[in-house]
């Protein structure tokens, strides 16, 4: 159980244009999805939290008009990179949580690498 | 704020031995502490967690987790390794009122056969 699928696994496009990247909960409701940015060798750094049904909360630092994030559904949040840029290659990862808990971990996506070219 | 540290980029074992991957937090609050592995190109696999109660914490894959609160310190351990083991290991808090985890840098671990 307790299932995130993300797709695409890997997207290269041309500077200028926009990617989405779509984030779904398999057999459980999430009503609170996070995306993450992880740079080669480093760590995952929180971009923003996705709450179903109202605006996201993005961390500080963090362009919201360039990385738009919609959470339509408890089971479909999706991150767009608008007008990418080759500093935008990255690897992307969405989580979800199944339970309003705050000791219930977070099951991952599989995660998007992104190459802008 | 929180945050973690994870003070060895890369931990280096042969296969059989014991396993230590050193992690240690700051948080406001209660913790709530996670271990995950990452393979190449995927993303994390949640291997356990401390919320409360005993201690050493036991998870997936015959890893498990020593909890100390003197030393806000969250080791990861195994007693024999493999070479399957071999992987990016990252920890994790969560504090009081905050949803969202705050990864350390990540360790990876190395297995030679």
């Amino acid at each position: 159980g307790a299932v995130v699928s993300q797709h695409p696994s890997w997207v290269i496009c041309k500077s200028g244009t926009s990617v989405k990247i779509e984030c779904r909960s398999l057999d459980f409701q999430a009503t609170t999805m996070f995306w993450y940015r992880q740079f080669p060798k480093q760590s995952l750094m929180l971009m923003a939290t996705s709450n179903e049904g109202s605006k996201a909360t993005y961390e500080q630092g963090v362009e919201k008009d360039k990385f738009l994030i919609n959470h339509a559904s408890l089971t479909l949040s999706t991150l767009t990179v608008t007008s990418a840029h080759p500093e935008d290659s990255s690897f992307y990862i969405c989580s979800a949580t199944y339970r309003d808990s705050n000791n219930s971990p977070l099951h991952f996506g599989n995660g998007t690498r992104l190459t802008v070219t | 704020a929180q945050s973690v540290a994870q003070p060895e980029d890369q931990v280096n074992v042969a296969e059989g031995n014991p396993l230590t991957v050193k992690c240690t937090y700051s948080v406001s609050g209660n913790p709530y502490l996670f271990w995950y592995v990452q393979y190449p190109n995927r993303g994390l696999q949640f291997l356990l967690k401390y919320i409360t109660g005993d201690n050493l914490v036991k998870g997936s894959y015959g890893f498990e987790a020593e909890f100390n609160k003197s030393q806000t310190s969250f080791h990861l351990k195994k007693p024999s390794a493999l070479v399957s083991d071999s992987a990016l290991y990252f920890c994790a808090v969560r504090g009081t009122g905050r949803r969202a985890l705050t990864f350390g840098s990540g360790t990876r671990l190395q297995v030679q056969p």
